[in-house]
């Protein structure tokens, strides 16, 4: 079975400061890794994924993600961040490539003027 | 394109009363899942089918859960009778499920659940 832990439940950063958002997860075999963005009273977006191919992956909105094996981790980073980026985030696993996927608790992100 | 489109958006309901929840997925997209989101929690699957056949149900609550995806398009998620529990948001989810790469999902709004 695969599991996420999203490490902070709340991250503060101010605007224009480096967004750092902690995901590591658990999985038997090599992984299908996401993160997706959740607006209030809105559906989640895929920010970016990893497939196997290139470890650092480049999402929307600035945003990226390094896939380290041996952490186990897949964080995401955005190097200025902007007011709109005031959201959930969500860090995803699936070990399969149209299987289900399991999701971690989530990320508020706040971004102070 | 048009999105993943749920109804109704909200919904208030005593506890032991039932619900139905509805979702139209993207057009031509073959897998369709739902979500469970409680409050401050990530979501959490509760049956993914494959057209109109079921792949993945067993996180489903069955003695008080069900659903449906009659031609393979349009699907309905059921409580009945609902607990106070079941306050939550349900996502709907619909992938193409194309061979080889990455499946993406794409999600609807949600419809949010409130059980007095």
């Amino acid at each position: 079975a695969q599991s996420v832990t999203q490490l902070g439940s709340h991250v503060s950063v101010s605007e224009g400061a480096l967004v750092l958002l902690r995901c590591n997860y658990s999985s038997s075999v090599p992984p299908y890794l996401f993160w997706y963005v959740q607006y209030p009273n809105q559906g989640l977006q895929l920010l970016l994924k990893y497939t196997s191919a290139a470890t650092l992956v480049k999402g929307i909105n600035g945003f990226e993600a390094e896939f380290k094996k041996s952490e186990t981790s897949f964080h995401l980073t955005k190097p200025s961040a902007h007011m709109s980026d005031a959201a959930e985030y969500f860090c995803a696993v699936s070990v399969t490539n149209a299987g289900k996927s399991t999701f971690g608790d989530g990320t508020t992100l706040t971004v102070k003027p | 394109e048009a999105g993943v489109a749920q109804s109704p958006r909200y919904k208030i309901i005593e506890k032991r009363q039932s619900v139905a929840f509805w979702c139209n997925p993207i057009s031509g997209h073959a897998t369709l899942y739902w979500y469970q989101q409680i409050l401050g929690q990530g979501p959490k699957l509760l049956i993914q089918f494959q057209n109109n056949g079921v792949v993945d149900d067993s996180q489903l609550p069955k003695d008080r859960f069900s659903a449906e995806r009659l031609k393979g398009v349009d699907s309905t998620l059921k409580i009945q009778p609902a607990k106070l529990e079941d306050s939550a948001v349900y996502l709907c989810a619909s992938s193409a499920n194309q061979a080889g790469g990455t499946d993406t999902q794409y999600f609807g709004p949600g419809t949010r659940l409130t059980v007095l």
